[in-house]
């Protein structure tokens, strides 16, 4: 069975802190694809980053950082240097290939970055 | 790049009346579409899968004749929910992937919409 878990329900940093949002996943299938999303207050998901199972480099794009680990079932989202426009909610989640595109999501971390 | 429209973004409604969200897909043609419901402060439950010209593929749990879902075009699909309770307060949202992306290349979502149900 696929599942996302993202332990971290609350977390709460200072501006310019760094931080790492956890997420774990489960799954049989060897083809899969982890995504992370953002959500604001305003509700909408904002697509940040996808991978697919046979990629593991990590990746960064301007103060975001991805680590994939497959050995840890681990797709760990870190954000350097927080800004008060990173609060939000985030988003784990993993569509398997096989499984027609269905996307299973984490419990979500809300991500407050006080200034 | 790929847009997703839907409307409307909040509703208030009676209880016992019938509510239709719709879901297009504004530039591009979207043969399956995802309704995805969210309690406050939880996480996303992908209620169905909707297949154009053919009936929806619900998930567990989600019932079929409360949730209609029609994806009668290659660009709408709508969900109503029907015979409104104060428990079907949520906020609804849809996705859909563009045609010529792979299983796990993209997904675009909707803006959503907030139900509440008085």
């Amino acid at each position: 069975a696929q599942k996302v878990t993202q332990a971290q329900t609350e977390i709460s940093v200072v501006e310019k802190e760094d931080v790492t949002l956890d997420c774990v996943y489960e799954t049989r299938d060897t083809t899969y694809y982890l995504f992370w999303y953002k959500q604001p207050p305003s509700g909408e998901l904002v697509f940040l980053i996808r991978r697919n199972s046979f990629d593991e480099q990590n990746e960064i794009s301007g103060r975001y950082s991805w680590n994939f680990q497959k050995s840890t079932s681990s797709f760990n989202f870190t954000i350097t240097a927080s800004q008060v426009v990173d609060s939000a909610v985030y988003f784990c989640a993993l569509s398997e290939a096989y499984q027609g595109g269905k996307l299973i999501f984490g419990q979500g971390t809300e991500l407050s970055v006080k200034p | 790049g790929a847009v997703v429209s839907q409307h409307p973004s909040r509703v208030i409604c009676k209880s016992g009346t019938s509510v239709k969200i719709e879901c297009r897909s504004l530039d591009f043609q979207a043969t399956t579409m995802f309704w995805y419901r969210q309690f406050p402060k939880k996480s996303l439950m992908l209620m169905a899968t909707s297949n154009e010209g053919s009936k929806a593929t619900y998930e567990q749990g989600v019932e079929k004749d409360k949730f209609l879902i029609n994806h009668a075009s290659l660009t709408l699909s709508t969900l109503t929910v029907t015979s409104a309770h104060p428990e079907d307060s949520s906020f609804y949202i849809c996705s859909a992937r563009p045609p010529g992306t792979g299983l796990g290349q993209g997904y675009t979502f909707g803006s959503g919409t907030r139900l509440t149900v008085v």
